[in-house]
């Protein structure tokens, strides 16, 4: 298993300012994945970061809206851009375990408010 | 497009009863289907994986079938508790992984005692 803690765990942020979410792992991990979550919505996958190379971003997400770090293996930020009302939602980063169930692991999540 | 339906939103059953989840999708062919357990303010809890050469997956009071050819996935739990309250969601992944792995909307179920 893996433990994942992310910071903030909830902010509130005035349009057009910007905001990095800090996702830590208790263990080394290959893949790890952003995700949102608008009220009452599903999860939507933003991208996956893979240490030492860029960010796959899915359709719908650019990097220039959310940037992505992945600096070691055990850690990642995700950066959310000249925010909107828009953009208010819950963020989450997850990894995938090791073995056979390709389960992932999920943070508790940020909770942004953009005013 | 691909899309995902969990049917319905929200389900209510009475506490001991079997709750019945339903996953359906379209314009997919998964090589496994996942579900999960979410919390109000958590993120989603691993529960079970069923890969598509697989009928029927159980784990303890959990029971997950998966049927490729309606394109369904159901998930029942059986000898239901109020603990049992939650969101359930379904997530389908592709052979490569990361790439093409999309949750359903989720069902809410409350067990009432």
């Amino acid at each position: 298993s893996a433990v994942i803690s992310q910071k903030p765990s909830r902010d509130i942020c005035q349009r057009g300012t910007s905001l990095t979410i800090q996702c830590q792992v208790d263990s080394q991990v290959t893949m790890m994945f952003w995700y949102r979550q608008q009220p009452g919505q599903s999860l939507t996958l933003i991208a996956t970061a893979n240490q030492g190379s860029e960010a796959t971003y899915e359709s719908g997400f650019v990097i220039d809206k959310f940037p992505i770090s992945r600096p070691n293996l055990t850690f990642s930020t995700l950066t959310v851009s000249n925010m909107s009302p828009e953009d208010s939602s819950i963020y989450l980063c997850s990894v995938e375990a090791s073995g056979s169930n390709n389960e992932q692991f999920f943070g508790p999540g940020t909770r942004l408010t953009v005013l | 497009s691909q899309k995902i339906e969990q049917n319905s939103e929200a389900l209510n059953i009475q506490e001991g009863k079997t709750a019945t989840l339903t996953c359906n999708y379209t314009n997919y062919s998964p090589a496994y289907l996942q579900w999960y357990r979410q919390d109000p303010g958590r993120g989603p809890v691993f529960l079970l994986l069923i890969r598509e050469n697989e009928k029927e997956k159980r784990k303890e009071r959990l029971k997950v079938t998966f049927d490729t050819t309606l394109k369904q996935s159901l998930f029942h739990i059986t000898a239901s508790q109020p603990a049992d309250s939650a969101t359930y969601l379904c997530a389908l992944g592709s052979r490569n992984y990361g790439q093409n792995f999309v949750f359903g909307p989720g069902t809410r179920l409350s067990v009432l005692p």
